[in-house]
């Protein structure tokens, strides 16, 4: 059982770049996510879906869009990456039900120069 | 606006008894959770209350106080691995989570 599963796992880009990572999950969860997190700040999140085919804003959305196609895969994309995007992103999905205890990805670390 | 407070390091030795503690200001409470963040790897859920009191689960235990907006993480008996970062979280009346910024536990032999 892989849980959920981020790729890449590391990135460098350079600005105005643009990459998508992937995020799979094979619990059947409905809610997936996408945090990121920096020094000193706890986790933010960025973009989250309730559900197949729908998506909605976080706390930090701009710089970023994401599909949800299939309900086992959330893609996170920057279209035009910032150094301020350089961050670790996180993964996260729960089951609708459940108290809402998260299961993460292991992260993907990017950096932007 | 929306705060949630942790203290940013503490230090312990190993075998005895810490106590982390979270105080949050939120628009609204739907419970409150506790992660393990070991460095360079994911957060792993630790505890979940969302009514007054505690909640034990084995070494680790987890007290709230809904009128005080106050919570606590107590681990004892620690061991080596137990150092890494603790996280608390809140979810509001959006069903949102809030985050703190973590607090990093070291554990000293």
């Amino acid at each position: 059982n892989a849980g959920v599963t981020q790729t890449p796992k590391f990135r460098v880009l350079k600005t105005g770049q643009s990459m998508t990572l992937l995020c799979a999950q094979d619990m059947n969860h409905e809610y997936m996510y996408w945090y990121r997190q920096d020094p000193g700040m706890g986790l933010r999140l960025i973009h989250y879906s309730v559900g197949e085919g729908t998506t909605a804003k976080g706390e930090v959305p701009d710089g970023y869009n994401v599909s949800r196609l299939k309900k086992q895969n959330f893609l996170l994309g920057l279209e035009s990456a910032a150094p301020s995007q350089t961050s670790v992103y996180f993964c996260a999905s729960t089951h609708r039900d459940d108290t809402g205890e998260l299961f993460f990805g292991e992260g993907s670390r990017l950096t932007v120069l | 606006g929306q705060n949630i407070d942790q203290p940013t390091e503490m230090t312990a030795t190993e075998g005895a008894i810490v106590q982390i503690n979270c105080t949050y200001q939120t628009s609204g409470f739907n419970g409150l959770f506790w992660y393990q963040q070991h460095a360079g790897e994911a957060p792993t859920f630790l505890s979940y209350n969302v009514l007054d009191g505690l909640e034990e689960k084995g070494r680790f235990s987890s007290f709230l106080s809904r009128s005080k907006g106050y919570s606590y993480l107590l681990l004892k008996e620690l061991q080596m691995k137990d150092s890494a970062s603790y996280l608390c979280a809140v979810r509001d009346s959006n069903y949102q989570l809030i985050w703190g910024a973590g607090t990093k536990l070291i554990i000293k032999p």
